[in-house]
C-alpha cells in the first residue's frame, strides 16, 4: 500500500454526528487525494492536496473539508455526516515525476 | 460526470483464456490508467498509457489507446484465478491538472480455474 494508512479502517456513525478521517503516509510526498467509491460510480474525487495547507475541491466535494497541517497527515471531514455520505473512503498519494497514484486500504463509513 | 466508462461491466472466463476489457471517455486527455482493485482492498496501479502512445505492454498485459474515438482496451493473456479482480481505467484531463483523475465504474473480472 505503498506506506499510506488510514484510520479508523472502519466506523459507524449516526447521522449528524462530525467524522474525521485521517490519511498518513510515509513518503513526504507533495500530492494527496481523498475518494468516495460507491457501487455503479467508481471512485470519485472529494479534494486533494498539493502540499501543506494547499487544498482544491474535486467533483463531490459538497459536505466535506479537508486539512493538510503536516506533509505526511490528509484529514478528511464530515461536518455532520449523512446518509448519503455512507461509503468506502480511500487516500491516494502521487510520486514526483508520475502521475501513477497509490492507493491506501480504504475506510468504510456508514452512517445511521 | 465520469469520464470513463468500462465495458462491458462483468466478465466471466476459464483461466487461460485472454480478457479483454474496453474503455471510452469523452474528453481530450493527457493520460489514460489502468488499475486493479481486488475485494476489499484498495487500488493497484497497472498501467499508464500517455495521449502520443498508440501501445503499451506490461507482462501480460497490453493497452491500446485510440484517441481518434476515445477509447482504450485492456488486455490480459493467459489469464489466471489470480487475475480476478475489478478493472478500472481512469484518465487525466488535458486541460487542467493532468494529477487530477477521473474513473470509470469498472469491469468485475472472475477467472474460473
Amino acid at each position: 500500500d505503498a506506506g499510506i494508512t488510514q484510520s479508523p479502517r472502519h466506523k459507524v456513525t449516526e447521522t449528524g454526528t462530525p467524522v474525521t478521517l485521517r490519511c498518513h503516509q510515509t513518503e513526504n510526498h507533495r500530492y494527496m487525494y481523498w475518494y468516495r467509491q460507491d457501487p455503479g460510480h467508481g471512485l470519485r474525487l472529494i479534494h486533494y492536496s498539493y502540499g501543506v495547507k494547499d487544498t482544491d475541491k474535486g467533483e463531490v466535494s459538497d459536505g466535506y473539508s479537508v486539512s493538510r497541517s503536516k506533509t505526511e497527515d490528509f484529514l478528511l471531514t464530515l461536518e455532520s455526516a449523512t446518509s448519503s455520505q455512507t461509503s468506502v473512503y480511500f487516500c491516494a498519494i502521487s510520486v514526483p515525476g508520475s502521475y501513477e497514484q497509490y492507493f491506501g486500504p480504504g475506510t468504510r463509513l456508514t452512517v445511521t | 460526470s465520469q469520464q470513463g466508462e468500462e465495458d462491458p461491466q462483468a466478465l466471466s472466463i476459464q483461466e487461460g483464456e485472454n480478457a479483454t476489457m474496453n474503455c471510452s471517455y469523452k474528453t481530450s486527455i493527457n493520460n489514460l490508467q489502468w488499475y486493479r482493485q481486488n475485494s476489499g482492498r484498495g487500488l493497484v496501479h497497472l498501467i499508464l498509457i500517455r495521449s502520443n502512445e498508440r501501445e503499451k505492454h506490461s507482462g501480460r498485459l497490453r493497452v491500446t489507446l485510440d484517441t481518434s474515438k476515445k477509447s482504450s482496451s485492456l488486455l490480459i493473456t493467459a489469464s489466471r484465478a489470480a487475475d480476478t479482480a475489478s478493472y478500472f481505467c481512469a484518465t487525466a484531463a488535458s486541460s487542467g491538472s493532468a494529477r487530477q483523475l477521473t474513473f470509470g465504474s469498472g469491469t468485475q473480472l472472475t477467472v474460473l480455474p
